[in-house]
């Protein structure tokens, strides 16, 4: 069973719509939770992060934590062309690794 | 703020030659990561320096892979000798302490042949 698994895409959506993404993680321990966002040919840069249940709002990104169903989620809402990246989900224990899925690809369609 | 910086961009060697990449962390991370993509996979970490000191290496493939940090600056990481499955994508990272917000490296492709 995979550490951090990403359901696969890539997500096609219409400019204005919301993209949603989902992640879901094996280790019942896991503490903090990430996503990134990458460019292709570019670094992984951090978006969101979240350590508790709930949501967490940054501008247009809502990130959902459910620790009891082993689930995060990320919703962009007003999608805008320059959200078309890979977006990755990153999972700690409080070891100071993350695990990453392999990334779900955003399509924003203007 | 300067980022994190890897050098080379890209590298292409040949099976059983060496290579060297480098890290430069933000100035004051004494956090620094190594993590690799190999296509098709996820980025998988390597491993983890507080600022010279190996804190975690649990995720080094072999020992082929070597990774140094110099008086707590700079690291690099060599691999001796190459082999094919060794390609892929090596990011470095770094961080402040007890602060997962890492802020990675454009990362060095490297390509064994």
């Amino acid at each position: 069973q995979k550490e951090v698994e990403q359901n696969s895409g890539p997500l096609s959506v219409p400019e204005g719509a919301i993209a949603s993404l989902n992640c879901t993680y094996s280790d019942r321990g896991s503490q903090s939770f990430f996503w990134y966002r990458q460019y292709s040919g570019k670094s992984p840069e951090l978006i969101m992060s979240i350590y508790s249940n709930g949501d967490k709002e940054d501008g247009r990104f809502t990130a959902q934590l459910n620790k009891a169903s082993q689930y995060v989620s990320l919703l962009i809402r007003d999608s805008q062309p320059s959200d078309s990246a890979t977006y990755l989900c990153a999972v700690s224990n409080g070891n100071n690794r993350l695990a990453f899925g392999k990334g779900n690809q955003v399509v924003v369609i203007p | 703020e300067a980022g994190v910086t890897q050098f080379p961009s890209h590298s292409v060697i040949e099976k059983g030659q060496t290579v060297t990449l480098r890290c430069d962390p933000i100035s004051g991370h004494d956090n620094l990561y190594w993590y690799r993509r190999v296509m098709g996979k996820e980025i998988k970490f390597l491993l983890h320096f507080v600022k010279e000191s190996k804190q975690d290496e649990s995720g080094m493939p072999n020992n082929r892979f070597l990774a140094e940090r110099t008086g707590g600056t700079y690291s690099t990481l060599k691999v001796q000798p190459a082999e094919l499955e060794d390609s892929g994508v090596y990011f470095c990272a770094s961080s402040l302490p007890f602060n997962y917000g890492y802020t990675f490296g454009s990362g060095t492709r490297l390509t064994v042949v």
